[in-house]
């Protein structure tokens, strides 16, 4: 499967804490890119990170990728009450014989932030 | 500035029945995207189209047809709906067609086949 597969699937932590999750994917790929989805709702886009990227950053949210491990992490510092949601990494590659970038989902992680 | 819309947002059918699911964005993108999801599933894409008048099939497009109706719309149909059919189903779009660009997804609509 070219889907990234998320671990956890569920995380459960307090406000304040550090949330941590994974992403590992089985080919190469052109980007990473990690989406929230809040309950009933759609797809909100967080962040991408380009293959030869290692670290990105953006507000509360760190990305890592390693290619040669084929996998990212999403740290999300301070957590609050908010951030409770669904999390999705996707890879992100163009196909063999097409000119249109596709987006590969994983299962997502479940997180909740108790207040 | 709506993003992408889509209509219904609940619907249930019968076995058998026909429906067409809408979708519109307004951010002037080429690319736009279909997919389902199912409960501990990630999404999975049924069809996408690159620009007006082109589709390409995803992952599971048995049982759907789409038609990209202009820039702006891009609609789904299901022809004879079948139980396996339950699912949301989210539009989204894209502003160019290589590696690195985001989505955009739509609301959902929650269709349930009985």
């Amino acid at each position: 499967s070219q889907q990234g597969e998320e671990d956890p699937q569920a995380l459960s932590i307090q406000e304040g804490e550090n949330a941590t999750m994974n992403c590992s994917y089985k080919t190469s790929i052109n980007n990473l890119q990690w989406y929230r989805q809040n309950s009933g709702r759609g797809l909100v886009h967080l962040i991408l990170i380009r293959s030869n990227e290692r670290e990105k950053h953006s507000g509360r949210l760190r990305v890592t990728l390693d290619t040669s491990k084929k996998s990212s992490s999403l740290l999300i510092t301070a957590s609050r009450a908010a951030d409770t949601a669904s999390y999705f990494c996707a890879t992100g590659r163009i196909d063999r014989g097409s000119t249109l970038g596709r987006l590969y989902f994983g299962r997502g992680t479940q997180l909740t932030v108790w207040p | 500035n709506a993003g992408v819309t889509q209509t219904p947002k609940f619907q249930v059918l019968k076995t058998g029945q026909s429906m067409t699911l809408q979708c519109a964005q307004d951010m002037n993108h080429n690319s736009m995207y279909w997919y389902r999801q199912d409960p501990g599933m990630g999404l999975r894409l049924i069809y996408y189209s690159a620009s007006e008048g082109t589709t390409d099939k995803g992952e599971v497009p048995n049982g759907y047809n789409v038609s990209r109706l202009n820039k702006r719309e891009f609609s789904l149909r299901l022809e004879s709906a079948a139980p396996s059919q339950t699912s949301v189903y989210f539009c989204a779009s894209r502003a160019g067609q290589g590696r690195t660009y985001e989505q955009y997804f739509g609301p959902g609509t929650r269709l349930t086949v009985t």
